[in-house]
């Protein structure tokens, strides 16, 4: 089935690095992703990585994935505090649209 | 530019009634989903549309009706019998094929909340 679960709060210093995890259960999940919310507003794709790849980098964000242990993790480099946000992380099948979200981590950056 | 918008921003209903809640893209998206989004619990699927003129419940759908006439337009109507419907309502849509680095994108959203 289809269960994604995050932990719920960080804190970080600005300047620091962050790491938001996020555990899945459904070993037949195709791609992963990784969503930015900022207060009031919608759900921002931040970076996506495929089943098959073990971490992907893009600027500041570095995805790893550990197929094996179903873990997925986000790490922000440099945190600014606009990175303060809700990060959710979101599994999809293949052929399926649909997404599974974790319940969401609170970034809080600390000037 | 093309986006998804949902509107109100803000809603407030009295017991009893039913309110609509609506989303608009102009993407030319087929697929479009609602999502409530309450402290703590991240988002789940309410309802969604692969097509025009086809819709299919998700985990939540008990109190909530939707329709899709028009491909651009996916309202939510939540009803009287949804003994809860406060919270945050946001509306995505995906691409034909809905591949890597576009999976769904979001609307600002809907807060809604009970006089």
């Amino acid at each position: 089935g289809e269960d994604v679960e995050q932990s719920l709060f960080l804190s970080v210093r600005e300047g620091d690095s962050s790491v938001i995890n996020c555990t899945y259960t459904d070993s037949s999940s195709t791609y992963l992703y990784w969503y930015k919310q900022e207060p009031g507003a919608g759900l921002q794709l931040l970076t996506y990585i495929f089943s098959n790849m073990d971490m992907k980098q893009d600027q500041r964000l570095t995805v790893l994935l550990n197929k094996k242990d179903k873990h997925l993790s986000l790490r922000i480099a440099d945190t600014q505090t606009g990175d303060s946000a809700i990060y959710f992380c979101a599994e999809t099948l293949y052929g399926n649209n649909r997404l599974a979200f974790g319940k969401g981590n609170q970034v809080v950056v600390i000037p | 530019d093309g986006g998804i918008t949902q509107s109100p921003k803000y809603l407030f209903r009295k017991e009893g009634q039913n309110v609509t809640l609506s989303c608009e893209q102009n993407l030319n998206h087929d697929a479009m989903y609602w999502y409530r989004q309450d402290p703590g619990q991240g988002l789940r699927l309410i309802y969604y549309s692969q097509i025009v003129n086809d819709f299919q419940k998700g985990d939540i759908a008990e109190g909530y009706s939707v329709s899709r006439e028009k491909k651009e337009s996916f309202p939510l109507t939540v009803t009287s019998a949804q003994k809860n419907p406060t919270a945050f309502y946001l509306c995505a849509s995906t691409p034909p094929g809905g591949g890597p680095g576009e999976p769904q994108h979001f609307g600002d959203g809907t807060r809604l909340s009970i006089l």
